[in-house]
């Protein structure tokens, strides 16, 4: 089975301290995401990376940077969190062609910036 | 561009039957659905291709319309177990190997 892992289930940090979010998967997956998701608006992608040291701007980059030294780990980084970055934050990671076999969930970090 | 999924919410009776519909703008190379309960990852449920492969759930049956860029998820018999917010995830012909997420649908089945 498919797994991917991220770092923490719950986060609480203060305005303007710089937050990491670190998700690993095991299945050799190119890909790798970073969603956020918040009630009523779905599944946002923030930043993808199809490749190490390779990354896409998402829907919603604003305030958020990404970093895959390895193939396995995606990072998430918010340099100052705000109180609108309070979210529920997924990962996920798939195959280089979705048709093959769709992508993959992390458990997801339930970020509060306060 | 987002999918537009509908209805928003549906309340069913446990062994009623539910209609999930998922619509996009843009051409779309494959639709994927998930089911996420409260609290936990979204659950990969089914793939479907253009050209009219699936891929997925033996229990849950969906459908792709090419021409107008709609699938639609059939769940039938509902269980108890069914109860969740279900996503569509569109791969846009011209987009790459990334999904653009629905809202969801919630759906609630009780005794």
């Amino acid at each position: 089975d498919v797994k991917v892992t991220q770092s923490s289930r719950y986060l609480v940090k203060r305005t303007g301290e710089k937050v990491f979010l670190e998700c690993v998967q095991d299945m050799d997956h190119e890909n790798m995401f970073w969603y956020r998701q918040d009630p009523g608006l779905g599944l946002r992608l923030i930043y993808f990376s199809y490749d190490v040291k390779m990354k896409e701007k998402g829907d919603i980059p604003e305030g958020y940077s990404v970093s895959r030294e390895k193939k396995e780990r995606f990072s998430l980084i918010l340099e100052s969190a705000s109180t609108n970055q309070t979210s529920m934050y997924l990962c996920a990671s798939s195959l280089i062609r979705l048709a093959e076999e769709t992508q993959y969930f992390g458990p997801g970090t339930r970020l509060l910036v306060l | 561009q987002q999918p537009v999924q509908s209805p928003q919410a549906v309340i069913l009776r446990e062994g009623e039957d539910a209609v999930i519909n998922c619509s996009s703008s843009k051409a779309l190379y494959s639709v994927h659905w998930y089911r996420q309960k409260h609290g936990e990852a979204p659950v990969f449920l089914m793939i479907l291709l253009k050209g009219g492969e699936q891929k997925g759930h033996e229990k849950i049956s969906a459908s792709f319309n090419e021409k107008k860029q709609q699938s639609s998820l059939y769940l039938t018999a509902s269980q108890l177990s069914y109860s969740g917010t279900y996503f569509c995830g569109t791969e846009e012909e011209t987009s790459g190997s990334r999904l653009t997420f629905g809202e969801g649908t919630q759906l609630t089945v009780n005794p």
